[in-house]
């Protein structure tokens, strides 16, 4: 079957480095991906987002990068906080509609002191 | 302060009781959401509304009975659940369903169900 899913369960990163969370999908019509930030005890908080005509996109501290060839999508976290401390989510979500996305398992990001 | 609120944030129930969850946006949205959240488990949806009109509905047991009065209150009625159904319940909001990906989320009423 078609599926989003998560390389890592748990990521656990030195604060001020870079974080670098991956993602793998199997559904080639995907045309639009998402990444979702779940703070404990909070609903999940849109991030960024990428259409499939993009390879990257950049937004503030975060980078989103888009390989179709191997239906791969990952985000990047510069300079990693203790605010960034959450599940991460991917999502796709075919033909752009927001009531088609498909949300992945999650990536919970831990930061070092 | 999020543009989505649920209440309650949480609740406990018997199998024999019937509860509500409520979420209520304030962004002028046009459509709006039901996500059920279980533990390891990726968001599953439930139910969608567009402009008041049930759009989809993911092969969810009648236990559960979405209501949307109007495009900025959306109930969630709940009887006979079984303990299977404790988990958080997402509410979310678009401002539509096609071509804007974005949603927006409430924080969550998590039921547990004894």
């Amino acid at each position: 079957g078609e599926s989003v899913g998560l390389h890592l369960p748990t990521l656990s990163v030195q604060e001020g480095d870079n974080s670098i969370i991956n993602c793998a999908y199997s559904n080639s019509a995907s045309d639009y991906f998402i990444w979702y930030k779940q703070e404990s005890g909070k609903g999940p908080q849109f991030i960024i987002d990428i259409r499939s005509n993009m390879d990257k996109r950049q937004g503030q501290r975060v980078t989103v990068l888009l390989n179709k060839t191997v239906k791969h999508l990952s985000l990047q976290i510069a300079a990693t906080q203790p605010g960034d401390s959450a599940v991460y989510f991917c999502a796709e979500a075919p033909y752009s509609s927001a009531s088609k996305i498909i949300f992945g398992s999650g990536t919970r990001l831990s930061i070092r002191p | 302060e999020t543009g989505v609120t649920q209440t309650p944030r949480h609740l406990v129930m018997g199998m024999t009781n019937k509860k509500s969850l409520k979420c209520e946006q304030h962004l002028g949205h046009n459509a709006m959401y039901w996500y059920k959240q279980s533990a390891k488990k990726p968001l599953e949806l439930m139910f969608v509304y567009s402009l008041e009109e049930r759009v989809e509905n993911n092969s969810v047991p009648s236990r559960f009975s979405p209501e949307c009065p109007n495009s900025s209150h959306l109930f969630l009625h709940l009887h006979t659940l079984q303990p299977e159904d404790s988990a958080l319940y997402l509410c979310a909001s678009s401002l539509g369903m096609s071509n804007t990906g974005e949603l927006f989320f409430g924080e969550g009423s998590r039921l547990t169900v004894l």
